[in-house]
């Protein structure tokens, strides 16, 4: 019963590397989605896909980048961290496509960015 | 703008208390109303409120909506230590993909 699992559980980056988060759910849900969550200020959508072979911009896209691999995978990535981009990232899926399905969330990833 | 406030932002309460958590909203083309629990981890769903006045309830948790008043309230009655979490509140709107999280609450029950 894996739902989403999320990759790494935890990264400490020094400004300017770049990584890739990678998420993956076994639930085969169409939309896949990227949050960050900050103290204070709730869940913020980075991007998100729609259905494979799409992706979107969420509210806070910029400094990130997307790939929708195939159905399952969905990956983030900082091509030039940021200290600003410190954070706990998470993936969500949804079933159906649009807004009438709640998300399923990964266990989050605690990025540091120093 | 859409936004979503919740109140307060956090709440500590002894075992057995009952609780209300509240969650205003501003979605433009608004569809529902989610609520989520967050423990150590990845939120949870709780429930999705789409009609005004319709009590959605789940053991010792319930939750309504008020389209007029742009609201919802979350309740939890004879609450328990697990029950200490941050729980989220989000909008949702019609036909697009985006869902707009309240800061949460974070509630602590001592026991």
């Amino acid at each position: 019963n894996a739902g989403v699992t999320q990759t790494p559980k935890f990264q400490v980056l020094k400004t300017g590397q770049s990584m890739t988060l990678q998420c993956a759910q076994d639930m085969n849900h169409n939309s896949m989605y990227w949050y960050r969550q900050d103290p204070g200020m709730g869940l913020r959508l980075i991007y998100y896909s729609a259905s494979e072979g799409t992706t979107d911009k969420g509210e806070v896209p910029n400094g990130y980048n997307v790939s929708r691999l195939n159905k399952r995978e969905f990956s983030l990535r900082l091509e030039s961290a940021a200290p600003s981009q410190t954070s706990v990232y998470f993936c969500a899926s949804s079933e159906l496509t649009g807004d009438n399905s709640p998300l399923h969330f990964g266990n989050g990833t605690r990025l540091t960015v120093t | 703008e859409d936004k979503v406030v919740q109140s307060p932002l956090s709440l500590v309460v002894h075992e057995g208390d009952t609780v209300t958590l509240n969650c205003s909203y501003e979605v433009t083309n608004f569809r529902s109303l989610l609520w989520y629990k967050q423990e150590k981890k990845a939120p949870t769903f709780l429930f999705m409120l789409t009609s005004s006045g319709i009590e959605k309830k789940s053991g010792r948790l319930s939750s309504i909506l008020d389209k007029k008043e742009l609201s919802s309230i979350l309740n939890i009655t004879a609450t328990q230590t697990g029950d200490s979490a941050i729980y989220l509140c989000a909008g949702t709107n019609t036909g697009g993909f985006k869902t707009i999280f309240g800061a949460g609450t974070r509630l602590f029950v001592k026991a």
